[in-house]
């Protein structure tokens, strides 16, 4: 399949840090950009997404950014709190539009 | 409604058992997926059905066969179980395509075998 690096794969904060991870795609075709969040025994959740129409896009403390010419697009989490420590998943939809690429994650403690 | 529900939960086969993993939604959504979830190799795709009577091959669809019985259900069968293949699967469903509506996933099996 086509794709997607996520970078960093493990990322540790204090409480009250922002915490940013990246992805990159290789799929010029690829016009639909989720991410999810996955708690330790849990099934994925979306938290945010992102079509390629759009540069930005927040939902309270945390934003998705896109840049569709070097193809990455990121997620910003701020004010982080302990709650939010999970495993974060980008995805990117493929050529065909029936399916998502998912990087390999990001698993983000937020330490008190 | 329970959304997306997968059985069993947990599973043990041998090597050479064969099993069939069920999922149903109840959303009345077009679009259902098979992913398989692997220590830091996040989710890959097995298999997906874009609609009912349709199935097509994801990224790793070798040792495995799907049946999408309607629009609610759609199974995972492995016929020849081998080692490689314990993991975590996942089932999910979309409204219709990826690219344009969010995937909901179901709590996923357990699949360990020796």
């Amino acid at each position: 399949g086509e794709n997607v690096e996520q970078h960093p794969s493990t990322l540790s904060v204090q409480e009250g840090d922002s915490a940013v991870i990246k992805c990159t795609y290789s799929d010029s075709a690829s016009n639909y950009f989720p991410w999810y969040k996955q708690e330790l025994g849990k099934r994925p959740q979306l938290i945010i997404d992102i079509r390629s129409n759009v540069g930005e896009k927040k939902d309270q403390r945390i934003a998705v950014t896109l840049n569709k010419t070097a193809k990455h697009f990121s997620l910003h989490i701020t004010e982080t709190q302990p709650e939010d420590s999970a495993v974060y998943f980008c995805a990117a939809s493929n050529s065909s539009g029936y399916a998502l690429n998912f990087g390999k994650g990001t698993s983000l403690l937020v330490t008190p | 409604n329970a959304g997306v529900t997968q059985t069993p939960k947990f599973q043990v086969l041998k090597t050479g058992q064969s099993m069939t993993l069920q999922c149903a939604q109840d959303m009345n959504h077009n679009s259902m997926y098979w992913y398989r979830q692997d220590p830091g190799m996040g989710l890959r795709l097995i298999y997906y059905s874009a609609s009912e009577g349709t199935t097509d091959k994801g990224e790793v669809p070798n040792g495995y066969n799907v049946s999408r019985l309607n629009k609610r259900e759609f199974s995972l069968r492995l016929e020849s179980a081998a080692p490689s293949q314990t993991s975590v699967y996942f089932c999910a469903s979309s409204m219709d395509r990826a690219a344009l509506y969010e995937q909901f996933f179901g709590p996923g099996t357990r699949l360990t075998v020796l």
